[in-house]
């Protein structure tokens, strides 16, 4: 199983606010940064969110990322039908010396 | 724009080994680092390892033993070799660019490429 631990899924109608929430440890998230990636169905997966909480140009500002100890979550506001997809948390680990995945959460736009 | 795009076999047979090529257009190899990432039906991403430029290598310590990843800077490609495969191998082979280490920061990712493991 993935290291670090996310919902299976989240759901919310459009114009909701949606929050995933992804959990480690002190080796891991508690000690690195967060990143985020979201996969569109058919696609390649996309950098959502870097260093916890930064977007990288073109990722609409309804996106955001915050961390916490060992704990981050991903908040999708004003949530559109395009923001159906699978939502990954990452960071580096420290124990393995390379970077540890989430196992994803699905959004549905109900 | 940087555009990564895996290719190599689609089916491979168990204990044989499994062959992957990434190719880099829009932007030189020649900086940050190159890896490979997986994910098994079902499951979630798992990172295999990465290269630097300069050949400098990092693979994740469960498929260490098997696992080799070189880098041809003249053709602009990264390759993976997975030796004694076995069914819990099948999975989407990706490879992205990874901007910085330590960090879990891959900015380009290909579109990955199924790969199964079946006699």
């Amino acid at each position: 199983q993935s290291v670090l631990t996310q919902p299976p899924s989240a759901s919310g109608t459009p114009g909701q606010r949606v929050t995933i929430s992804c959990s480690g440890s002190t080796s891991n998230i508690g000690s690195n940064y967060v990143f985020w990636y979201q996969r569109l169905p058919g696609t390649a997966p996309k950098l959502l969110i870097y260093s916890n909480g930064q977007r990288p140009s073109g990722v609409p500002d309804r996106f955001s990322g915050s961390k916490s100890g060992t704990s981050a979550s991903l908040a999708i506001s004003g949530l559109r039908s395009e923001d159906e997809a699978d939502y990954y948390c990452a960071a580096w680990d420290d124990s393995l010396s390379g970077p540890v995945f989430g196992g994803g959460t699905k959004v549905t736009v109900l | 724009q940087v555009q990564l795009q895996e290719s190599g076999p689609g089916l491979v047979k168990p204990s044989e080994t499994l062959s992957l090529t990434c190719t880099v257009s829009g932007g030189s190899i020649s900086t940050y680092y190159w890896s490979w990432i997986r994910q098994p039906p079902g499951k979630g991403l798992e990172w295999i390892g990465y290269i630097y430029y300069s050949g400098t290598t990092n693979y994740n310590p469960s498929l260490k033993s098997r696992v080799t990843i070189s880098i041809d800077t003249s053709k602009n490609q990264f390759s993976l070799k997975l030796s004694s495969v076995t069914a819990s191998d099948t999975a989407v082979y990706y490879c992205a660019r990874q901007i910085v280490v330590p960090a879990a920061y891959f900015d380009c990712w290909g579109q990955g490429t199924l790969v199964t493991v079946s006699s």
